[in-house]
């Protein structure tokens, strides 16, 4: 079972606000990956970090999307002004890959995310 | 980029038969191939996965087979039992990139 703690799990935001989640990896991993999952179980990879640095993101993180894994804190992903397609499922997934993607990576339980 | 096919939206099987579902992916250096499950409510259940140095991989009664060639992977469940029933996920993944995933399928399996 997976040890990958997100929170909080459920966020309700309206447009425009601020929606910030959590992740805690499993311990030891040092890769953590975060992802959108929408109602019609479409994923989408949002980007990823090895330890404090980011490895790849997507084009839509780098504009209303940020995210972060500072040292001996949890990695967070914010949205600095919801709108109301960001309404998902977050996911955040750790594992012990030195970044090559090709190491199993296990989730957390999600913060579902309601934009009003 | 990548792109995931999973071909069959759901999937009904009797208790004791053998469930398959497969996935084609159009990126030829997607190398790894992980399927995972998701229950109703709950998050994704990493269930068995395949590294393209390889064409099968078997875990108690789940096999996993990839054939490079045709670009496609598929899960077999055998000896279904009601547990089973769940949403699964195929995925594929080119180095050093976040998972591409399919839309996944509902296998519901019966008495």
């Amino acid at each position: 079972n997976s040890k990958v703690i997100q929170t909080p799990r459920y966020l309700v935001k309206g447009q425009g606000q601020k929606a910030k989640m959590r992740c805690i990896p499993e311990k030891g991993h040092p890769v953590v990956f975060w992802y959108q999952q929408n109602k019609n179980n479409e994923f989408k990879f949002l980007i990823n970090f090895q330890n404090q640095e980011v490895l790849q993101q997507i084009d839509m993180t780098e504009k209303r999307f940020s995210a972060e894994c500072p040292s001996n804190s949890p990695c967070s992903l914010e949205i600095q002004s919801s709108e109301a397609g960001d309404s998902a499922l977050y996911l955040c997934a750790s594992s012990l890959s030195s970044g090559t993607g090709l190491d199993t990576q296990y989730f957390g339980p999600g913060t579902r995310l309601l934009v009003l | 980029g990548e792109k995931v096919e999973q071909h069959e939206s759901t999937l009904s099987v009797r208790e004791g038969d053998s469930a398959v579902i497969n996935c084609t992916y159009t990126d030829t250096a997607s190398s790894y191939f992980p399927w995972y499950k998701q229950e109703a409510g709950k998050s994704l259940h990493f269930v068995i996965d395949i590294r393209s140095n390889v064409d099968r991989k078997q875990s108690q009664r789940l096999i996993v087979l990839l054939d490079k060639k045709a670009k496609r992977f598929s899960l077999h469940i055998t000896a279904t039992q009601p547990e089973d029933s769940a949403i699964y996920f195929c995925a594929a993944s080119v180095y050093a990139q976040g998972l591409t995933f399919g839309l996944g399928t509902r296998v519901s399996v019966f008495p």
